[in-house]
C-alpha cells in the first residue's frame, strides 16, 4: 500500500529539548516536503526536498532543519523547540504528476501533533 | 504570488440543508491545480478533488459538487443534504503545474458544523 508514515503521531515536550519527527514514504518519490498547520492560518510549507541531498526552505523554515540522506526518509528536526512551534505537522511526498488525471498530486502523512511547553 | 482565500471561517447548518463553501484564488500561472481537502476531527487530510486549470467542467460526486469558474477565479464546493459526518474543516488549495517545488498553497480553512 502506497503511504507516507510519520512518527510520533503525538508528542509533548519542553522548550529546548531537541526532537526529530520522522517521515518515510514507500513510493520511491523524489519530492518530499513538510507543512505545519496552525489555527486560522491553514497549512504552510516548512522545507522541501527535490531529491537525496537536495533540500531547501519553504515559507516558514525558521527553527527547523531537515535532512535527506535516503530517498524514502525526510526527517524534520527541531534543535531547540519553542512554544511557538506547537502545531500539527504534515509530511508529504509527490511523484510524477499525471496532468490529465484528477487524482491527488501529493500523498500526505497522518500528521504529528506537537506540543512544546 | 499565489493566494487562496476562504472567506467563511465557520459555518453551521442543520442536517439535510445544502451548504456552499467558497474559495477564491489568485495566480499568475496559466496552468495550475485546485484542490479541496477535508480534515475531520481526527486530524488527517482527506483528498476530495483536484481540478486542472484547463478543465472547467463542474464535478459531481454523490452529495458533493464543485463549481470551477475561471472568470471569477473561484472554485466553490457544495454539499447537498448535509449530514453530521460532514462536520470537519475544509481546505481549498492551489498549486502550480510544473515539476519543481510546487507546494500547495492552502486557504485558512472553513470549519463546517452540521447539527442534527
Amino acid at each position: 500500500e502506497a503511504q507516507v508514515t510519520q512518527n510520533p503521531r503525538y508528542l509533548i515536550t519542553v522548550t529546548g529539548k531537541k526532537l526529530t519527527v520522522t517521515c518515510s514514504q514507500n513510493m520511491n518519490h523524489e519530492y518530499m516536503s513538510w507543512y505545519r498547520q496552525d489555527p486560522g492560518l491553514g497549512l504552510r510549507q516548512i522545507y522541501y526536498s527535490m531529491n537525496v541531498e537536495a533540500t531547501d526552505k519553504g515559507d516558514v523554515p525558521e527553527g527547523y532543519k531537515v535532512s535527506r540522506k535516503e530517498k524514502r526518509n525526510f526527517p524534520l528536526i527541531l534543535e531547540s523547540p519553542s512554544p511557538n512551534q506547537t502545531s500539527l505537522y504534515f509530511c508529504a511526498s509527490r511523484g510524477l504528476v499525471d496532468v490529465g488525471s484528477s487524482t491527488d498530486t501529493q500523498y500526505f502523512g497522518p500528521g504529528t501533533r506537537l506540543t512544546v511547553l | 504570488a499565489q493566494k487562496v482565500t476562504q472567506a467563511q471561517t465557520e459555518i453551521s447548518v442543520v442536517e439535510k440543508e445544502d451548504v456552499t463553501l467558497d474559495c477564491v484564488y489568485e495566480t499568475r500561472d496559466t496552468t495550475y491545480y485546485l484542490f479541496w481537502y477535508k480534515q475531520p476531527p481526527s486530524g488527517e487530510l482527506v483528498f476530495l478533488i483536484r481540478r486542472n486549470s484547463f478543465d472547467e467542467q463542474n464535478e459531481i460526486s454523490g452529495r458533493y459538487s464543485w463549481n470551477f469558474q475561471k472568470s471569477t477565479s473561484s472554485f466553490n464546493f457544495t454539499i447537498t443534504a448535509s449530514q453530521v459526518v460532514d462536520s470537519a474543516v475544509y481546505f481549498c488549495a492551489l498549486s502550480e503545474a510544473d515539476s519543481g517545488n510546487t507546494p500547495l498553497v492552502f486557504g485558512k480553512g472553513t470549519r463546517l458544523s452540521v447539527i442534527a
